[in-house]
Parts: C-alpha cells; sequence; structure tokens
C-alpha cells in the first residue's frame, strides 16, 4: 500500500518569490508520482508526473518537481509565483498495476501574498 | 475534446428527494469515476466503472447508485441524503487499456457538482 504526506497545509508566498511545496511518499513497490492542481470552485487538473527517467519533472504553468526515490520525496518548486497560483496542490501516488488506485495528499494551500 | 462535463453545477436537495448527477465525456475514454470531496479534503474514490462495468465499490452506502448508461456517460443516482453527504463530487475519466509499461493512464476530472443537502 501506499501513502501520501505532504508536510504543509498552508504556505503563504509573496508574488514572484520562489516557492517549494513539500511532499514524502511511502510505498514497498516503485509507483508513479503527480501533483494535481485544484483553483477554486474547479475539480483538479494534473499539472505534471513521474512515471520513469529523469528525476526533474517540468510541468504546466512554471511547476517542475524532482523525484530523490533515497529521500521519497516529490517536492513541487516554482522560481517565481503569480497571484493566478493561487489554489490547492495535491501530491498523488499509484502503484504500477492497472488497477491501482490513487492516493492523494491532504493538500496543501498556496496562498499568493501581493 | 479533451474534457470531462458534469451537470448540474450545483444541486440543492431534501433528505427525501431524488436527484442525479451526470457525467459526460468524448475522448472515447473506457474508465470512468466517481470521487467525493469535502471541504479541505483531498478527494476520495467511490466507484470505478472499466467497460461499463462496475469495477470497484469503495463500499459507499447504497443511497448512492452509480450508473454507466454507455461509454460516454456516467451517472450517479441520489436518494434518501443526509446532510452529511453535502460535498463536491468529481467525475473523472481515463483511458481504461492496460498501460504500456512506465505510462500511465492519466484521469481527466471534471469541474465537479456542488451538492448540498439540507
Amino acid at each position: 500500500a501506499q501513502s501520501v504526506t505532504q508536510l504543509d497545509s498552508q504556505v503563504p508566498v509573496f508574488e514572484e518569490a520562489p516557492v517549494e511545496l513539500r511532499c514524502n511518499y511511502s510505498s514497498s513497490v516503485s509507483v508513479y508520482l503527480f501533483w494535481y492542481v485544484q483553483y477554486p470552485n474547479q475539480g483538479l487538473q494534473l499539472l505534471l508526473k513521474y512515471l520513469s527517467g529523469s528525476t526533474l519533472v517540468k510541468g504546466i504553468n512554471g511547476f517542475e518537481a524532482e523525484f530523490n526515490k533515497s529521500q521519497t520525496s516529490f517536492h513541487l518548486r516554482k522560481p517565481s509565483v503569480h497571484i493566478s497560483d493561487t489554489a490547492e496542490y495535491f501530491c498523488a501516488v499509484t502503484g504500477r498495476n492497472r488497477d491501482d488506485k490513487i492516493i492523494f495528499g491532504k493538500g496543501t494551500r498556496l496562498h499568493i501574498l501581493p | 475534446d479533451t474534457e470531462v462535463t458534469q451537470t448540474p453545477k450545483h444541486l440543492v436537495m431534501g433528505m427525501t428527494n431524488k436527484k442525479s448527477l451526470k457525467c459526460e465525456q468524448h475522448m472515447g475514454h473506457r474508465a470512468m469515476y466517481w470521487y467525493k470531496q469535502k471541504a479541505k479534503k483531498p478527494p476520495e474514490l467511490m466507484f470505478v466503472y472499466s467497460y461499463e462495468k462496475l469495477s470497484i465499490n469503495e463500499s459507499v452506502p447504497s443511497r448512492f447508485s452509480p450508473e454507466c448508461p454507455n461509454s460516454s456517460l456516467l451517472n450517479l443516482h441520489l436518494h434518501a441524503l443526509q446532510p452529511e453527504d453535502s460535498a463536491l463530487y468529481l467525475c473523472a475519466s481515463s483511458q481504461g487499456r492496460r498501460p504500456l509499461r512506465n505510462s500511465y493512464n492519466e484521469q481527466f476530472f471534471g469541474p465537479g457538482t456542488r451538492l448540498t443537502v439540507l
């Protein structure tokens, strides 16, 4: 079984500052890792995913994440945030079998300060 | 068309009402999902349909009844709900075929139906 821990429930950051949202996972098997974003009153949108290969993954809207197997982490970063990045961010994991379910972390609310 | 649409956007119902939520996709996906999301919480999986057959029911109470009339449509019939069932209900779809090695069938989410049970 897999689990995901998002270490911060809220992250306030000034506009144009860099941000890192932390995610750690636990699994006894190889996994796929994801970051989803949920803007206010909307569904979930996939930001980026790690399946295999390069550990640095680039996503949409200038976000990137680094898979670190030894630290079982998949932290999300953006070098300069914008007010439009205000949203809830969910880290998620799934096993590599077809029927494995997505396990979501509890979410981190990114609050951009003007 | 890479959209999953859900109707209605908002629904208010009493505990004795019967209502239905609708989800539609035209991406040729063969797997469809219902999730329930309470405020400030992650989505929780409720049901999975694979090739129009129910493949996963996460021990959801029988007052929620899913239906998949065809490969593009997914319904969630609601009856005798409780106030604690108030939540955002999200639908998602994915290709549904066995993924190739090191690939993943991405789930595409709809915008959700915000349900309030009085």
